[in-house]
């Protein structure tokens, strides 16, 4: 079945540092969405991505849709603590069985202050 | 405009026991989705709805049923419960399956014992 890759698993960064994460799937997509998820909390939307090559930015985040499909980043700059939690990257391929998400395993982030 | 909200917060089951999770959205959107979250296993789809009275199967369904009677509920039931569905469970709604956005609930954490 269709997978996503998502790395890194962990990173434990210093306040005020940038955070680069990525996802990457052997399958193309027509959404990338970036979801983050607080101890206790449910996925909360971050940005959603519906075109390759596509550049979007919400505060301090950032995340492209790759020109090939498969990929996609998810940029934090100037870190602060209540970036902390567990960040998920989710595909869509439109047209595909039931429109459900396909899902990464996350990205735990911790920012020491 | 609550958004996406799940009753109970917290449960504790016997093994074979019953219950249903209720997931509301205010958003009038037709599409719903019931996910469990696992350590190291990501957000797995159980049951899905793409519109009052219709459900359909997701990745991990067994053990667990669903009705939509309206639109802006959808219901998971458990009838035997097993220590193994110990989880927690979102639920999500989505308008537009041509993009895939879905927006999330708190959670629901059920623990069998």
């Amino acid at each position: 079945g269709q997978q996503l890759n998502q790395s890194p698993q962990s990173m434990f960064i210093q306040e005020g540092e940038d955070v680069s994460m990525n996802c990457t799937s052997s399958s193309i997509f027509n959404t990338w969405l970036w979801y983050k998820q607080d101890p206790g909390e449910g996925p909360v939307l971050l940005i959603a991505l519906y075109k390759a090559g596509e550049l979007t930015s919400n505060g301090r985040l950032t995340a492209q849709f790759g020109i090939t499909r498969k990929d996609s980043f998810l940029n934090i700059s100037a870190s602060i603590p209540s970036d902390v939690g567990i960040y998920f990257c989710a595909g869509f391929l439109h047209g595909g069985s039931q429109g459900n998400l396909i899902f990464g395993k996350g990205t735990k982030l911790s920012v020491k202050p | 405009n609550a958004g996406v909200t799940q009753t109970p917060k917290f449960r504790v089951l016997k093994t074979g026991q019953s219950m249903t999770l209720l997931c509301a959205q205010d958003m009038n959107h037709e599409y719903m989705y019931w996910y469990r979250q696992d350590p190291g296993m990501g957000l797995r789809l159980i049951h899905y709805s793409v519109g009052e009275g219709t459900t359909a199967k997701g990745e991990v369904p067994d053990g667990y049923n669903v009705s939509r009677l309206k639109k802006q509920n959808f219901l998971l039931g458990l009838e035997s419960a097993a220590p193994s569905q110990t989880s927690v469970y979102f639920c999500a709604s989505g308008q537009n399956k041509g993009l895939g956005t879905q927006y999330f609930g708190p959670g629901t954490r059920l623990l069998v014992l």
